[in-house]
């Protein structure tokens, strides 16, 4: 069994402040985790993936994560936040060949 | 195609109707998912074909929801006698394989609403 819970459906951020999105998973098997934005009135896209090896990953438009097994938590970060980046992000995991299970998404807002 | 289409993108249908929404994943992808997001809900989970392996129906909110998928290929999601809770969008996604760690790619989704 899989799961993945994202702490706070709504985060404000400052423009030009540091984003942190919380994602903490449960798995039985060793995870693959993943970040998908949803832009406003797009489709849900790739922002980043766990597999193996680093356990940093660097994804599009300046975001990163952190696989960190002893917390088991992939944050999402980003060290200055830009009007664009207001979405809605969706943190997501999958192990073995079992289907890809979804948060519940945190919309972003960035304040000028 | 180049990417997952969905159709109708906006559908509008009378409570007690039966819908069909299709799905062409992007060719050569064997995984194919349903998803359905309504306001508030996030991503929810419907079904998901890999293969020729039975499916994984264990999203599927009632037996008023069913899917199949020909020739390993395009997929209908049919929902019979619509309520107005199935209002939402029906998001159709397909990977190379289901395999660990594949990258699932989204369709923009279909619209539903049900009057």
């Amino acid at each position: 069994a899989q799961s993945v819970t994202q702490l706070g459906s709504h985060v404000s951020v400052s423009e030009g402040a540091l984003v942190l999105l919380r994602c903490n998973y449960s798995s039985s098997v060793p995870p693959y985790l993943f970040w998908y934005v949803q832009y406003p009135n797009q489709g849900l896209q790739l922002l980043l993936k766990y597999t193996t090896g680093a356990t940093l990953v660097k994804g599009i438009n300046g975001f990163e994560a952190e696989f960190k097994k002893s917390e088991t938590s992939f944050h999402l970060t980003k060290p200055s936040a830009h009007m664009s980046d207001a979405a809605e992000y969706f943190c997501a995991v999958s192990g073995g060949y079992q289907k890809v299970t979804f948060g519940i998404g945190t919309k972003l807002q960035v304040i000028p | 195609g180049a990417g997952v289409s969905q159709s109708p993108s906006n559908k509008v249908t009378e409570k007690g109707k039966d819908v069909e929404l299709r799905c062409d994943p992007i060719s050569g992808h064997t995984a194919l998912y349903w998803y359905r997001q309504s306001l508030g809900q996030g991503l929810e989970f419907l079904i998901y074909f890999q293969g020729n392996s039975a499916p994984d129906k264990s999203g599927l909110p009632s037996d008023r929801f069913s899917a199949e998928r020909t020739g390993g290929s395009v997929s209908t999601l049919t929902i019979q006698r619509t309520q107005q809770e199935d209002s939402a969008v029906y998001l159709c996604a397909s990977s190379l394989e289901g395999g660990p760690g594949n990258t699932i790619y989204f369709g923009e989704g279909s619209w539903l609403t049900v009057v």
